[in-house]
Order: C-alpha cells, then structure tokens, then sequence
C-alpha cells in the first residue's frame, strides 16, 4: 500500500489549492479514504471522508471551503480548498479509512501554508 | 460531537517504565476507538484499532483496553523509540474526533 501526496505551497488568505493523494497497493474502490490536519504545535484534527460510495462528510472548520473527491479510474484522491485562511496551514495528510479498525495508511503529508 | 479528553497532556517517562494513558469520550462510543502514535515529521501510525486490537506490526508491549466512555493505551517497558505523541480518536460517527494528545518524554 502506497499512498503519494502532493500538491501543497504558499498560498495567500482568499487562495484556493488542490491537494493530490494518488493511492496504490489496495482495492481503492472498496475504501472510504479520509484526509487528516496538524496545525504547528497542534494536534490532529479530522478534515474530511469519502466513502466508498462517494458519500461526503466534513469538519465544521472547513464545510462550505473544502470539497473532497475521488477518481476511482485512477485511483486518486483529491481536496480542494477554497477561501483558505490562516488557520489552515497546516501539515494535510491523507488516508486509507479501514472505518472502524482505523486509519491503517497514510501519506506523507505535505504542507499547506496560507500567508500574505 | 463526540468529545475526547486525553490524560496526561504530558508524561515523562524512562526507558523500561509502564506508561498508560486514558482517553474518554463525552458519550457512549462502543469499541469505536483507536490509538495513534505520531513523531515529529512523519505520518500518524496505528497502533490499536477497535480499543483493544493490535494493529499488524506494532509490538506487543502496546496494548488497549475499554469500552463506552473509558480507555487506555498502556505499554509495558518503554522503548527509546516510543517517545512521541499518542492519540486516540472516536470511529463511532462523524464528525470523526481526536483527543488533545498525550507526550511522553
């Protein structure tokens, strides 16, 4: 199981960024996959999931900014984020959603800083 | 929102002690819950899924327990490479929530 981010940057307040989490090794189809933040000298924080039937949830903080998606065809995750603020700069990372046995692979993270 | 409220924040440790650290949900959460462990510059690692089930690969000095609102993750004869942040999150609904982490240094 791989799971290969990228994508992140500066970006000024108001910006918008795509974020890339291309999976391989497993059955992307059959999974929810999920994307998780740490802020610097945070902790972990749940940002979004797409089940495997595409459905979609989001946390608060970012519901109506972020949109997360998913091509099954190439195995492709994807977090696009809008209005971004400060308090969105953080460390994002993505993945795999074994749903109740947890997240049991993840990305690399890549780093989001939203800055003027 | 399920709440989870780790303790300690923070916990010194040596080498060879028993370390354990509670998590509590603010609501009933079955045995929805897993434990993390995280470093500086890499990615979060499961250690624990389902509150008491070993994640393939882990070590089995890391252990779970607990059920509802009341758990923990202990392990038995701290290793130098286990100093790092722990946290446990809830899989029973979303929002998906974690606790505020624990450091053990």
């Amino acid at each position: 199981v791989q799971l290969l981010q990228s994508g992140g940057g500066l970006i000024e307040p108001g910006g918008s960024l795509r974020l890339y989490c291309a999976a391989s090794g497993f059955k992307f189809s059959g999974y929810a996959m999920t994307w998780v933040r740490q802020a610097p000298g945070k902790g972990l924080e749940w940002v979004s999931t797409v089940s495997n039937d595409d459905t979609t949830h989001y946390a608060d903080s970012v519901r109506g900014r972020f949109t997360v998606s998913r091509d099954k065809s190439k195995n492709m995750l994807y977090l696009q984020m809008n209005s971004l603020r400060g308090e969105d700069t953080a460390f994002y990372y993505c993945a795999k959603d074994a749903a109740v046995a947890g997240f049991d692979y993840w990305g690399q993270g890549i780093l989001v800083t939203v800055s003027s | 929102d399920i709440q989870l409220t780790q303790s300690p924040s923070f916990l010194s440790a040596s080498v060879g002690d028993r370390v354990t650290i509670t998590c509590r949900a603010s609501q009933g959460i079955s045995s929805h819950l897993a434990w993390y462990q995280k470093k500086p510059g890499t990615a979060p690692k499961l250690l624990i899924y389902a509150a008491s089930a070993l994640q393939s690969g882990v070590p089995s000095r890391f252990s779970g327990s607990g059920s509802e609102t009341e758990f923990t993750l202990t392990i038995t004869s701290l290793q130098s490479e286990d100093f790092a942040e722990y946290y446990c999150q809830q899989l029973n609904s979303f929002p998906l929530t974690f606790g505020g982490g624990t450091k053990v240094e």
